[in-house]
């Protein structure tokens, strides 16, 4: 069965510097997709970022990277030159091919970060 | 642009109440509407999804349900509300892009059952 595991519960990063979320996923599947979002305070998920399995490039968006070992079965999200505004809790998710037309995606537990001034 | 709406924002309900949740999608047409649920600091569940009007899916049992009767109107019902049916409900929409699939979130109902 698909599952994706975030293992830090919580993570500190002091302001300017990077940070590295943690994801590993379980899948059978060949073709699938991962994502992460942020959930600041307010409650909002917000896309940040999409790493398809056939990508051979990381995926990068301004100061996300997306790390994507795909032997290793891992997804970590890398956040540079960290912001106070950063500090939120953040989900890794998968899309399994199958499941392309309904687009069904499953979660993580999540990692909330902090950052320090 | 492609908005998304969610309403109410906060909701208290007594136990035993009926529960209606509202979810509007503009600026696209046919879209896939999702709903989850999330309890407090955990991850995501997918409750109910749908690919056209009328057309409902159901992940898990539960005292929920939904109903889609305009192409971008999303509806989630109950009833008679239970305490655990508090959480932080989040409507969805999955965007044009094929290739990716990417959802995109509202701002969410937060409701306490009390």
């Amino acid at each position: 069965a698909q599952k994706i595991t975030q293992t830090q519960p919580g993570m500190f990063v002091q302001e300017k510097e990077a940070v590295t979320l943690d994801c590993t996923y379980d899948t059978s599947d060949q073709s699938y997709g991962l994502f992460w979002y942020k959930q600041p305070s307010s409650g909002e998920m917000i896309f940040l970022i999409y790493q398809g399995s056939y990508d051979e490039q990381n995926a990068t968006e301004g100061r996300y990277s997306l790390n994507f070992q795909k032997a290793r079965k891992s997804a970590n999200l890398v956040i540079s030159a960290s912001q106070l505004g950063d500090s939120a809790m953040y989900f890794c998710a998968m899309r399994e091919w199958g499941s392309s037309n309904t687009g069904k995606l499953i979660f993580g537990q999540g990692t909330t970060l902090q950052v320090k001034p | 642009s492609q908005t998304i709406h969610q309403w109410p924002a906060t909701l208290v309900q007594p136990v035993g109440s009926p529960l209606s949740l509202e979810c509007t999608v503009e600026g696209t047409s046919n879209p896939n509407l999702y709903w989850y649920r999330q309890a407090a600091g955990r991850g995501l569940q997918l409750l109910f999804y749908s690919v056209g009007i009328g057309q409902i899916s159901s992940e898990v049992p539960q005292n929920l349900s939904a109903s889609r009767p305009q192409d971008r109107q999303f509806i989630l019902s109950s009833k008679k509300l239970l305490l655990s049916d508090s959480g932080f409900y989040l409507c969805a929409w999955k965007g044009d892009d094929l290739a990716k699939n990417i959802q995109y979130f509202g701002a969410g109902t937060r409701l306490s059952v009390l």
